[in-house]
C-alpha cells in the first residue's frame, strides 16, 4: 500500500492567516492527490482533485499543488468556517489510502 | 441533488457480521463513470478505505480487510457492506460514497453511520 504522510497534524492560525499543508506519497502517484476538509459530526467534503484541480463551489482561496511524491493545499487566506480537519487522499492505485489529517485551529 | 443514505443497525456483538446498506438517490450505481464505496472513521481518528464496488461487479477491497469484507449490489440504487468476525477496532462511523472513476475522488457521501461493537 501506498503510505501518506501529513505535515503538520496541527496548526494554529488566525483569520486572514496563509496556511500551508504538505503530503507525501511513499512512492510516486503523479498527480493522483485529492484533498478532503472534514467539520465535527459532518462527512467529508470533496476540496481538489488531481492536485490542483478545484471542485465545483469551492472557494478560490483554496489551491493544490505538487506531483510525485510530495503535495500541498494552501489556503491563502483563513477564513472562520475553514477551521476543520483536511485529509489527504492517494488516488492512483487501490487501494486508496489517506493522510492522517491536519487540523486547523483557531489560534 | 444526489445523495446517499447509509442505514443498518448501530449496535453489533463481537464476532457477529455487520451488515450495512446505501440508498442512493438520483443516480444509478450501474454508472460507469463511478465507483460506489465505504470509507469508515474510527472514533477521534482518521479516514480508513475499506473498498468499492464498479457497475461489472467489480470490487477493490483494502488488504488489511479483505478477508472479512463484503461489498455488494443490491438493486440499480443500492449497494451494500458486510464485514464479519468484528472486534471493538470494527467500531467506527461508517460512509458510503460516490467515487468519481476518473480521478478516484469521492464527490458525495452519506452522512454516516455510527456501528459500535460491543456485548
Amino acid at each position: 500500500d501506498i503510505q501518506m504522510t501529513q505535515s503538520p497534524s496541527s496548526v494554529s492560525a488566525s483569520v486572514g492567516d496563509r496556511v500551508t499543508i504538505t503530503c507525501r506519497a511513499s512512492q510516486g502517484i503523479d498527480k493522483w492527490l485529492t484533498w478532503y476538509q472534514q467539520k465535527p459530526g459532518k462527512a467529508p467534503k470533496l476540496l481538489i482533485s488531481a492536485a490542483s484541480s478545484l471542485e465545483s463551489g469551492v472557494p478560490s482561496r483554496f489551491s493544490g499543488s505538487g506531483s510525485g511524491t510530495d503535495f500541498t493545499l494552501t489556503i491563502s487566506s483563513l477564513q472562520p468556517e475553514d477551521f476543520a480537519t483536511y485529509y489527504c487522499q492517494q488516488a492512483n492505485i487501490f487501494p486508496v489510502t489517506f493522510g492522517g489529517g491536519t487540523k486547523v485551529e483557531i489560534k | 441533488q444526489l445523495q446517499l443514505q447509509e442505514s443498518g443497525p448501530g449496535l453489533v456483538k463481537p464476532s457477529e457480521t455487520l451488515s450495512l446498506s446505501c440508498t442512493v438517490s438520483d443516480d444509478s450505481i450501474r454508472s460507469r463513470s463511478y465507483y460506489w464505496g465505504w470509507i469508515r472513521q474510527p472514533p477521534g481518528k482518521g479516514l480508513e478505505w475499506i473498498g468499492c464496488i464498479y457497475y461489472n461487479g467489480n470490487t477493490y477491497y483494502n488488504p488489511s480487510l479483505k478477508s472479512r469484507v463484503t461489498i455488494s449490489a443490491t438493486s440499480n440504487n443500492q449497494f451494500s457492506l458486510k464485514v464479519t468476525s468484528v472486534t471493538a477496532a470494527d467500531t467506527a462511523v461508517y460512509y458510503c460514497a460516490r467515487v468519481v472513476k476518473a480521478t478516484t475522488s469521492s464527490d458525495y457521501w452519506g452522512q454516516g453511520t455510527l456501528v459500535t461493537v460491543s456485548s
